[in-house]
């Protein structure tokens, strides 16, 4: 069965720190990616997805995220993160039709 | 548009009972997905509905249970509710395209709080 694995489940950063999270997935058939933010209090958002092509995907308020085929990873990156970028994030994975999450990483910026 | 709405938001039941959860999806949208959401394991697949008919399911025991209506809407019910049942349950619609398969993206309600003591 296709799994998702974020390595970082907690990280705590500076404003202005740069980001990186890590999210690694088994299958390795075609798939779509996802990266989902949910801020406190709110509903879970897509960041961003990667169905096809450049595999440098941008999303939305600066983040993106590169998908690396051969290593099986999906990174989601910050060059300079906000307090407001506070929250948790799912990577995800489609693929049988239904998407799986990983556990999420909950980010915490320190202003 | 408005967005997916689930009712209620939070509820408090006591071990044994049954629940109903309800969402009604954007408009337009005929997938419905249910997840439940719990701190240590994130968001785990319940099951999926389009045109009224369950499409996918995940590893969760059978007094796990849903269904779609004509217009979209999906309810999912949990009986005999055990403590290990209290979490956020999230529902999320999408534009299913029927031949090439789930798009993937889903667009997710503010979900329903349920509480088992």
């Amino acid at each position: 069965a296709q799994s998702v694995s974020q390595h970082n489940h907690h990280v705590i950063l500076s404003e202005a720190a740069s980001l990186e999270l890590g999210c690694n997935y088994s299958y390795g058939g075609t798939v779509n990616l996802f990266w989902y933010v949910q801020y406190p209090g709110q509903h879970l958002q897509l960041l961003l997805k990667y169905f096809s092509g450049d595999p440098l995907v941008k999303g939305i308020k600066g983040f993106e995220a590169e998908f690396i085929k051969s290593k099986f990873s999906f990174n989601l990156r910050k060059p300079s993160v906000q307090w407001s970028d506070t929250a948790e994030y799912f990577c995800a994975v489609s693929s049988f039709q239904k998407l799986v999450f990983g556990t999420g990483t909950r980010l915490l910026v320190s202003p | 548009k408005a967005g997916v709405t689930q009712t209620p938001r939070y509820l408090i039941k006591t071990r044994g009972q049954q629940v109903t959860l309800s969402c009604s999806p954007i408009s337009g949208h005929r997938s419905v997905s249910w997840y439940q959401q719990t701190p240590g394991q994130g968001l785990q697949f319940l099951f999926e509905y389009f045109s009224e008919t369950q499409r996918n399911k995940g590893n969760f025991p059978g007094r796990f249970s849903g269904r779609q209506f004509s217009n979209s809407r999906s309810e999912m019910n949990v009986s005999t509710l055990e403590l290990g049942d209290s979490a956020l349950y999230l529902c999320a619609s999408s534009f299913r395209m029927r031949r090439e398969g789930h798009t993937g993206e889903l667009f997710f309600g503010e979900g329903s709080r349920l509480t088992v003591l």
